[in-house]
C-alpha cells in the first residue's frame, strides 16, 4: 500500500531564510503528488502538483517541489520565506487516477520567526 | 463562487450518539471526499462519493457512512461514536472524473466525543 513520510514534523525558521520540507512515498510506480497548505482554522489550499512531465513543478506564494523517481521524493523549496508562510504543510500522493483517494503525510508545521 | 461549506462547523457529543456531518461542494462539482484529521495522524481517506455512487472507501469500520444527493451534497455520518472519533473532519470537491484535479477544501467540522 502507498504511504507518505515527512520526517519533519516542525521545522522553525527566520524570515527570509530559504526553507526546504521533506516529502518521501513508499511506491515507484506511477504516481500524482501534490502539496497542500493549510492555514489555522482553515482548510487545505493546494500548492502544487506534479502529474507527469517537467521534474520542476512550480506553485503559487513562490513555492517550488522537485519530483524524483530514483529517490521516491518530493521535496518543496522556497528560497525566502515570509512570516505570512507559517503554516502546515502536507504532502499527499495519487497512484489511482480514477478516484481521489489521496494518501497524506502527518504534516509538517513551518515556524517563520522574525 | 462559494466554496466548500461544511455544517456544522464545531459541535460536541457524547459516547454513543451518532453525529451527521454535512457538506455542499462548489457548485458544478460532482465528487465529494470525506478526511478525518487528528493529530499526529494527518488526513486519512473516508470515503469519496460520484455522482451519487461511492467510488471509494477508506479503511474505518462501518460505523462510518456516507451518502451523496443528486445536487452533491453529501453527508457522512457516525454511529455510537467513540472517544478516538474526536476529529476535525473534512470535505472536499472536485470537478471530475480524473482525479489529477484539485481538491477544494472546507473549512471542516470539529467534533469532539466526551
Amino acid at each position: 500500500a502507498q504511504s507518505v513520510t515527512q520526517l519533519d514534523s516542525q521545522v522553525p525558521v527566520f524570515e527570509e531564510a530559504p526553507v526546504e520540507l521533506r516529502c518521501n512515498y513508499s511506491s515507484s510506480v506511477s504516481v500524482y503528488l501534490f502539496w497542500y497548505v493549510q492555514y489555522p482554522n482553515q482548510g487545505l489550499q493546494l500548492l502544487l502538483k506534479y502529474l507527469s512531465g517537467s521534474t520542476l513543478v512550480k506553485g503559487i506564494n513562490g513555492f517550488e517541489a522537485e519530483f524524483n523517481k530514483s529517490q521516491t521524493s518530493f521535496h518543496l523549496r522556497k528560497p525566502s520565506v515570509h512570516i505570512s508562510d507559517t503554516a502546515e504543510y502536507f504532502c499527499a500522493v495519487s497512484d489511482d487516477p480514477g478516484t481521489y483517494k489521496y494518501i497524506f503525510g502527518t504534516g509538517t508545521r513551518l515556524k517563520v520567526l522574525a | 463562487k462559494a466554496g466548500v461549506t461544511q455544517t456544522p462547523r464545531y459541535l460536541i457529543k457524547t459516547r454513543g450518539q451518532q453525529v451527521t456531518l454535512s457538506c455542499s461542494p462548489i457548485s458544478g462539482h460532482r465528487s465529494v471526499s470525506w478526511y478525518q484529521q487528528t493529530p499526529g495522524q494527518g488526513l486519512q481517506f473516508l470515503f469519496e462519493y460520484f455522482s451519487e455512487t461511492q467510488r471509494n472507501k477508506g479503511n474505518f469500520p462501518g460505523r462510518f457512512s456516507g451518502r451523496q444527493f443528486s445536487n452533491s451534497r453529501s453527508e457522512m455520518n457516525v454511529s455510537t461514536l467513540e472517544l478516538g472519533d474526536s476529529a476535525l473532519y473534512l470535505c472536499a470537491s472536485s470537478m471530475g472524473l480524473a482525479a489529477t484535479g484539485e481538491l477544494f477544501f472546507g473549512e471542516g467540522s470539529r467534533l469532539t466525543v466526551l
